[in-house]
């Protein structure tokens, strides 16, 4: 247990579903990011909140929500998405954005199929 | 370009030290080495960090040369439990985590 909890753990939709990922932390952190990893690929950073405001948006289709209501939850809302986004979804926290002093916290990620 | 160079996968015994080599000959003076780890079917785990000293925490050891162009993460005494895909990320003022394919570790029993 890192402190760190997502829900669902397994997702299967349809191309024409809207779904959303949960993401709650437990450890009093203020930063909050999103990642995918894909198969074969590496981690991708998606999104990063900083005291629930958006901080960085790696180029993410608009068909990727997110949403971040305070510091402890996360959300990513889904709609309209392809095959092609089939992945792990993984959600992470730390303390604040300084890399070199905190570590990142990550939960065991939302497993996504879209059909 | 990667920032760092990992072989792509290790075996090691169960009970036995094993040493993951990790290159990253452009590393400026500001970057500093972090390691993380991903058990099957989790999400990564923090192991350990460093900038120039060697580093000693519950988990691991991070070997750093004196240039910086290399570094090693040392588990003393492996366990099934360390089988896992281990990241070297290097990382350097307001730059955010980047993920490689990072190394696979094997421990054999």
């Amino acid at each position: 247990e890192t402190g760190v909890t997502q829900t669902p753990r397994h997702l299967v939709m349809g191309m024409t579903n809207k779904k959303s990922l949960k993401c709650e932390q437990h450890l009093g952190h203020n930063a909050m990011y999103w990642y995918k990893q894909s198969a074969k690929k590496p981690l991708e950073l998606m999104f990063v909140y900083n005291f629930k405001e958006q901080t960085e948006n790696n180029s993410v289709p608009s068909r990727f929500s997110p949403e971040c209501p305070n510091s402890s939850h996360l959300f990513l809302h889904l709609h309209t998405l392809q095959p092609e986004d089939s992945a792990l979804y993984l959600c992470a926290s730390s303390q604040d954005l300084r890399e070199d002093l905190w570590p990142q916290y990550f939960g065991p990620g939302t497993r996504l199929l879209v059909l | 370009d990667a920032k760092t160079t990992q072989p792509n996968s290790m075996e090691s015994n169960e009970e036995e030290p094993v040493h993951l080599p990790c290159n990253h000959s452009t590393i400026s003076g500001t970057d500093y080495i972090h390691w993380y780890r991903q058990l099957p079917s989790q999400g990564p785990e923090y192991v350990i960090h460093g900038l120039t000293s060697n580093v000693n925490n519950r988990m691991a050891s991070l070997a750093i040369a004196e240039d910086r162009k290399s570094s090693t993460l040392i588990l003393h005494r492996a366990t099934l439990r360390d089988a896992a895909v281990y990241y070297c990320i290097l990382q350097g003022g307001s730059e955010k985590l980047v993920f490689g394919k990072g190394t696979k570790l094997t421990v054999n029993p």
